[in-house]
């Protein structure tokens, strides 16, 4: 069974532009969580998506948004990028949302913005 | 509220001897916990889970981790380390009243000395 699958692998952005993000859970996953990952602070939760509903949003600006479409893949959108959003982003999917249902992750999108 | 502490932020070790990484959590309400962990330029990996079942959880890899409620305390051990788990491993908690919403650890960045 394939894993969480993440594109792009690389992305490299200037100030104020935006970006998308994209994330293909495992089959028959239908719960996606977005974490951004730096070196000062960790992993942190921007929010998670089933059904094609945002259950839970974690503490990050308006610019970060998300969407999860019929099939269950999502992406993550970041607009106005600046500085500080350089950092990688992770999907997880689990096969629904619950405390007991263990995230698969994938590899990750590392954004570097110039 | 709930949290999780990581005690150590690097630990050494010689191939062949235990591996102790320690973690404490702060929980109002029954926790699961998890350990994950990441190899350089990688996602996040499962070990093992702990959801109110056995208190002493084994994973992959030969780790195995105690839920110790006295404590407030979830150390992951391994008899003898492996030159392949030199890694970053985060302990993670997560309960029933945060919906899906997993609170990361900062990091154990193991290193395995030959």
């Amino acid at each position: 069974k394939a894993g969480v699958t993440q594109t792009p692998r690389y992305l490299i952005k200037t100030r104020g532009q935006q970006v998308t993000l994209s994330c293909s859970p495992i089959s028959g996953h239908r719960s996606v969580s977005w974490y951004q990952q730096t070196p000062g602070q960790g992993l942190q939760f921007l929010f998670e998506y089933f059904s094609e509903t945002q259950r839970n949003k974690g503490n990050f600006p308006g610019r970060f948004s998300g969407r999860q479409f019929s099939n269950s893949r999502s992406e993550m959108n970041v607009s106005t990028l600046e500085l500080g959003d350089s950092a990688l982003y992770l999907c997880a999917s689990s096969l629904a949302p619950g405390v007991y249902q263990p995230q698969h992750f994938g590899d990750g999108t590392r954004l570097s913005i110039l | 509220a709930q949290s999780v502490t990581q005690l150590d932020s690097h630990v050494s070790v010689s191939e062949g001897t235990p591996v102790l990484l320690r973690c404490n959590y702060s929980s109002s309400y029954s926790p699961s916990l998890f350990w994950y962990v990441q190899h350089p330029n990688k996602g996040l990996q499962l070990l093992l889970k702990y959801t109110s079942a056995a208190t002493l959880v084994k994973g992959i890899n030969g780790f195995e981790a105690e839920f110790k409620k006295s404590e407030t305390s979830f150390h992951l051990t391994k008899p003898s380390a492996h030159m392949s788990d030199a890694a970053e491993y985060f302990c993670v908690v997560s309960q029933s009243n945060t919906g899906n919403q997993f609170y990361f650890g900062t990091g154990t960045s193991l290193t395995v000395i030959p």
